[in-house]
């Protein structure tokens, strides 16, 4: 399967503690994105790579939030001091032309419970 | 005002009816616009891009009311296998590099 891919799926974490979510996309893609989504809601852009420069960020990625992509393949979602409104699916997805013109490919998602 | 609104549903239709949904932008900058569908815990996945002519796929048809800020999705003789919940998906405007969605409708098709 060469779609995008990340770990853990799943993520059960007390209040305070940090996490980390990996992202693989689909190998000719360089364009990735990171994106939020509770329930009953859209999903809400956090930030923006282009091969390994972060290029747009969001309002919604607060100092506790810090993205990586350090080769320009895999990206690395890190949230520090959890809280327990940071409990939502973290999805990434990745795309071969700007997300405003093309199709993005999401991955499964990465579900992150703050207990 | 949220960028992108929807009506949030349920609809439960039955299978074989027609079901219209819609959406709504508010930056009039928009310069691209999409339907994405999203199946029960799964990713959202492209349905199909809306231009501003309208276009048709199969049993789904997309519209684009720039004066009106209006998009929409008719979905014809509806299948069990569409029940999902459809996002509505705007590039706020021309130079954004990422997409703006809506909170979904969700569709039930009944047997």
């Amino acid at each position: 399967d060469t779609g995008v891919s990340q770990d853990p799926r799943h993520k059960i974490t007390k209040r305070g503690q940090n996490v980390t979510f990996r992202c693989d996309p689909i190998s000719e893609h360089n364009r990735l994105y990171w994106y939020r989504q509770t329930l009953g809601q859209g999903p809400e852009f956090l930030t923006y790579f282009q091969n390994e420069a972060q290029l747009e960020k969001s309002r919604l990625l607060s100092d506790r939030f810090s993205a990586e992509r350090p080769k320009g393949s895999f990206s690395t979602l890190e949230i520090q001091r959890t809280e327990q409104g940071d409990s939502a699916m973290y999805l990434c997805a990745s795309s071969a032309r700007e997300g405003g013109t093309g199709e993005l490919f999401f991955g499964e998602g990465s579900r992150l419970t703050v207990l | 005002r949220k960028e992108v609104e929807q009506d949030p549903g349920p609809f439960n239709v039955p299978e074989g009816a027609t079901v219209a949904f819609n959406c709504t932008y508010s930056n009039s900058a928009s310069q691209s616009f999409f339907w994405y569908r999203q199946d029960c815990r799964k990713e959202p996945k492209l349905l199909m891009s809306v231009y501003s002519s309208g276009n048709e796929d199969g049993r789904f048809t997309a519209q684009l009311n720039r004066a009106s800020q209006y998009i929409s999705l008719l979905i014809r003789d509806s299948k069990l296998s569409d029940s999902a919940t459809y996002l509505c998906v705007v590039n706020p405007s021309g130079s954004a590099r990422q997409l703006t969605f809506g909170s979904g409708t969700q569709l039930t098709v009944l047997p």
